[in-house]
């Protein structure tokens, strides 16, 4: 299996604008997690999906960030607009089950830089 | 006072050393203990999982969790350069990935 694929591997933009990082998960994982990782905060859970549904989003930072997930295969993050504090590396996981024997499987993380 | 606390680094040893890798928390209820190493420019991946209180031995790793001090640790034994990376230790209260709490990570560099 090829693992979690994320793109763009890399971002840079200028602030104001929209960005947009996608996420392809493990064929057969039923939950899908986005996270964000900064040196001043490490990992947080931003939200996450069980089967395509959004569960928990109390980690989206503000209105700005919305998350979607059309199919199984698919997701994205969006920021609109985005702004300089969102820099960061965005890492989407998955797992199938949600129980620590379900493990979670990260991707090579989406590294944003806003200007 | 974070609720899961450790120490970012770096921590520099020589090859073949042991090496040990601590987190303190502060929430007695926790019971699920994890450790992910991430290296550079990549996702975490997990290395081992302990449920409650005991030691765990998976080749050179050794997790250890001690529930009255509130303090989990890693052991590297025979360390190697290829250890080198963040790691990075997790607990959750239930058996479940989404509320996972995370530490800062260590830094650990092996020093050929």
């Amino acid at each position: 299996d090829a693992g979690v694929i994320q793109s763009p591997r890399h971002e840079v933009t200028e602030m104001g604008q929209e960005v947009t990082l996608r996420c392809k998960p493990i064929s057969g994982h039923d939950y899908l997690f986005w996270y964000r990782q900064t040196m001043m905060r490490g990992l947080e859970l931003l939200i996450y999906f069980n089967n395509n549904v959004p569960i928990d989003d109390s980690g989206m930072p503000e209105d700005r960030f919305s998350a979607k997930m059309p199919n199984a295969s698919f997701s994205t993050l969006k920021i609109q607009p985005s702004e300089p504090r969102d820099s960061a590396v965005y890492f989407c996981a998955s797992s199938f089950g949600t129980g620590f024997t379900g493990e979670l499987f990260f991707g090579e993380g989406s590294r944003l830089t806003v200007l | 006072q974070k609720e899961v606390e450790q120490d970012p680094g770096p921590l520099s040893v020589p090859e073949g050393a042991i090496v040990s890798l601590n987190c303190t928390y502060s929430n007695s209820a926790f019971q699920y203990f994890m450790w992910y190493r991430q290296y550079s420019r990549k996702g975490p991946e997990l290395l081992m999982y302990t449920y409650s209180s005991g030691n765990k031995e998976d080749g050179r790793f050794t997790a250890q969790v001690d529930k009255s001090s509130k303090y989990i640790s890693l052991f590297i034994r025979d360390s190697q350069p290829s250890d080198s990376a963040t790691y990075l230790c997790a607990m959750s209260v239930v058996d479940s990935n989404y509320q996972l709490i995370w530490g800062a990570g260590t830094k650990l560099i092996i020093k050929p």
